[in-house]
């Protein structure tokens, strides 16, 4: 099965700074690649997802690189807010409905003013 | 769009008791719905895969008769945890996904406490 591996599990960034959170994957049947926020007591809120036939995705201060030959994707945040911290968690599966994510182990995120 | 509610929001009850968690999908409907379990500090672990009108999956390890999952239509899943005990303390989160493609919708989450 796949098997999705996250770092670094803590991260503390002082704010404006920027924060990169990276992923491996083992699975090459995995295209589907989304990244979660998740504050304390909430549950998982989707912030980008890039797809295998796209390098690179942006969204404002958000981005997301996949490398499928090395099997890896990283989040890139630029300019953190405090209002940034939470934990991230990277995911992975075949595009195709139905399946379910494959989570990584989570990294904590701190945006120090 | 693609919002899923969840309740309740949190729940206390006895040991020996059973709850029923519910999943909607308020704004779409759900092919498929998953339901995962959280440990504090720790990542999500799937629970089971539902798909409306048929029996869930469950992943190995978790008691099919222990976590019932009934996914009666296409905007509602319930998750009942029967003869609840301590360790079955946890935050309970369902998604759901539209069908078109793998792209998953979270709850908000249902903190449960069993005395």
């Amino acid at each position: 099965g796949e098997n999705v591996e996250q770092h670094p599990s803590t991260l503390s960034v002082q704010e404006g700074d920027s924060a990169v959170i990276k992923c491996t994957y083992s699975d090459s049947a995995s295209n589907y690649f989304p990244w979660y926020k998740q504050e304390l007591g909430k549950g998982p809120q989707l912030i980008i997802d890039i797809r295998s036939n796209v390098g690179e995705k942006k969204d404002q201060r958000i981005a997301v690189t996949l490398n499928k030959t090395a099997k890896h994707f990283s989040l890139h945040i630029t300019e953190t807010q405090p209002e940034d911290s939470a934990v991230y968690f990277c995911a992975a599966s075949p595009e195709t409905s139905g399946y379910a994510l494959n989570f990584g182990k989570g990294t904590s995120l701190l945006v120090t003013p | 769009g693609a919002v899923v509610s969840q309740h309740p929001s949190w729940v206390i009850c006895k040991s020996g008791t059973s709850v029923k968690i519910e999943c909607r999908s308020l704004d779409f409907q759900a092919t498929t719905m998953f339901w995962y379990r959280q440990f504090p500090k720790q990542s999500l672990m799937l629970m089971a895969t539902s798909n409306e009108g048929s029996k869930a999956t469950y992943e190995q390890g978790v008691e099919k008769d222990k976590f019932l999952i009934n996914h009666a239509s296409l905007t509602l899943s319930t998750l009942t945890v029967t003869s609840a005990h301590p360790e079955d303390s946890s935050f309970y989160i369902c998604s759901a996904s539209r069908g078109v493609s793998n792209e998953q919708f979270f709850g908000p989450g249902t903190r449960l406490t069993v005395l």
